[in-house]
């Protein structure tokens, strides 16, 4: 059964500063795909990236930065120097091959403060 | 840039109502899902649609939700009769048809707020 745990629950802080948001996942199968998505205030969720499991190549984009490692079943992100724009809710999500569903995380509430 | 369509966007019925939603894809986006979101939690799937067909309904408590997508573009939800449970965020999400588990792209979400 798949499963993505994401262990914090809220995090603030001042911007600027570094942040990185944790994502530990449970799959079976060997190809599987992971997301990231921001879900500002307004709702809507936003796609982030995708991951698949043969790509174990970080990633950066701007101020944010991904790190995948299938040894520890994990899936961070990072976000440089944060600001205010950055606050929301983050999901981490994953999606097995053989399976339709994508399973998400409980979420990270992120409060980036002036 | 193109979006995912839901309405309405708020939505306050009473117990034993019925209600509905609607979402229109990204244009050309073969795959379309419903997903509920319940307060301080992830989205669940309820529902996934490839063109007009079900995908995967095993999420959808069919004894009062239902969904079609008859002409394989936009969908509709319906809850018959609304439950205090319902109320929660409803968000529709399109994806291509692409090999390798396309990225899904969300609409603005429906709050649900059941009395």
């Amino acid at each position: 059964a798949q499963k993505v745990t994401q262990a914090q629950t809220e995090i603030s802080v001042v911007e600027k500063e570094d942040v990185t948001l944790d994502c530990v996942y449970e799959t079976r199968d060997t190809t599987y795909y992971l997301f990231w998505y921001k879900q500002p205030p307004s709702g809507e969720l936003v796609f982030l990236i995708r991951r698949n499991s043969f790509d174990e190549q970080n990633e950066i984009s701007g101020r944010y930065s991904w790190n995948f490692q299938k040894s520890t079943s994990s899936f961070n992100f990072t976000i440089t120097a944060s600001q205010v724009v950055d606050s929301a809710v983050y999901f981490c999500a994953l999606s097995e091959e053989g399976n339709n569903d994508m399973r998400f995380g409980a979420g990270t509430r992120l409060t980036v403060k002036p | 840039e193109a979006e995912v369509a839901q309405s309405p966007r708020y939505k306050i019925t009473e117990k034993s109502q019925a209600v509905a939603f609607w979402c229109d894809p990204i244009s050309g986006h073969a795959t379309l899902y419903w997903y509920r979101q319940i307060l301080g939690q992830g989205p669940e799937l309820l529902v996934q649609f490839q063109d007009e067909s079900v995908v995967d309904d095993s999420q959808l408590p069919k004894d009062r939700f239902s969904a079609e997508r008859l002409k394989g573009v936009d969908s509709t939800l319906k809850i018959q009769p609304a439950e205090l449970g319902d109320s929660a965020m409803y968000l529709c999400a399109s994806s291509s048809r692409t090999s390798g588990r396309p990225e899904q792209f969300f609409g603005p979400g429906t709050r649900l707020t059941v009395l």
